[in-house]
C-alpha cells in the first residue's frame, strides 16, 4: 500500500518569509498527488495536484509544488508566507490505476505564521 | 454552486447508541467517499460509492460502521453501539466519476463526541 510521509506536525515561518511543506510518498508507480488545507473548524480545499505532465504545478493563493520522481516527493513551497496562510496541510496521494479510489493522507502538518 | 454538506455538525451521544450522520453530495457527483479525522489515527478512509456499483467497504473499521447511499445522491453513515474510540470528525467527499487524477470536494464535516 502507498503511505505518505509529512516531515514536521508543526511548521513556524514569520510572515513573508519562505513556507517549505515536506511530504514524501512511497510508490513503485508514481501516483496521483494532492495538497489539502484544513482551516478551523472547516473541511479540506484542494490547494493543488499533480496528474501528469509539467511537475511544477501552481495552486491556490501563491502556493506550488514540484514532483520529483527520483526523490519520491512532492513539497509544497511559498515564496512569502501570509497570516491568513496558517492553517493545517495535509498530502495525500492516490494510485495511479483503476484500482484503489480513496485518498491516502499523510498525518498533516500545522503551518504557524507569527507577525 | 452548493457544495458538500454534511449534518448535524456536531453530534453528542452517549456510548451504546446509534448515530446517523448525513452527506448531501454537489449535484451532479457520482462518486461519494466518506473518510475519518481522528487526533490518534489522522485521515482515514471509510468507505467509497460510485454509483451503481456495490461500495468499497474496505475501510469500515468494524462491523458496526454501515452506509448507504439512496438514490445516487444523499449518503447516511450509520454507527451502531458507539463507542468512546468512535470519536472523531467525518468528513464527506465527492467527485465528478470517481477516476483517479478527480478532485474530491469535501464537506464541513461532523464532529462527533461519544461520552
Amino acid at each position: 500500500a502507498q503511505s505518505v510521509t509529512q516531515l514536521g506536525s508543526h511548521v513556524s515561518v514569520s510572515e513573508g518569509a519562505l513556507v517549505l511543506l515536506r511530504c514524501n510518498y512511497s510508490s513503485s508507480v508514481p501516483p496521483y498527488l494532492f495538497w489539502y488545507v484544513q482551516y478551523p473548524n472547516q473541511g479540506l480545499q484542494l490547494l493543488l495536484k499533480y496528474t501528469t505532465g509539467a511537475t511544477l504545478v501552481k495552486g491556490i493563493n501563491g502556493f506550488e509544488a514540484e514532483f520529483k520522481k527520483s526523490e519520491t516527493s512532492f513539497h509544497l513551497t511559498k515564496p512569502s508566507a501570509h497570516m491568513s496562510d496558517a492553517a493545517e496541510y495535509f498530502c495525500a496521494v492516490r494510485p495511479n490505476s483503476n484500482s484503489g479510489y480513496a485518498l491516502n493522507f499523510g498525518k498533516g502538518t500545522s503551518l504557524l505564521v507569527t507577525p | 454552486g452548493a457544495g458538500v454538506s454534511q449534518s448535524p455538525s456536531n453530534k453528542v451521544t452517549e456510548k451504546g447508541k446509534d448515530v446517523e450522520l448525513r452527506c448531501d453530495p454537489i449535484s451532479g457527483h457520482t462518486a461519494l467517499y466518506w473518510y475519518r479525522q481522528s487526533l490518534g489515527q489522522g485521515l482515514e478512509f471509510l468507505i467509497y460509492f460510485q454509483g451503481n456499483s456495490a461500495p468499497d467497504k474496505s475501510g469500515l473499521p468494524s462491523d458496526r460502521f454501515s452506509a448507504e447511499r439512496t438514490g445516487g445522491s444523499v449518503s447516511t453513515l450509520t454507527i451502531q453501539r458507539t463507542q468512546q474510540e468512535d470519536s472523531a470528525v467525518y468528513l464527506c467527499a465527492s467527485s465528478w466519476a470517481g477516476t483517479g487524477e478527480e478532485t474530491q470536494y469535501f464537506g464541513p464535516g461532523t464532529r462527533l463526541l461519544v461520552l
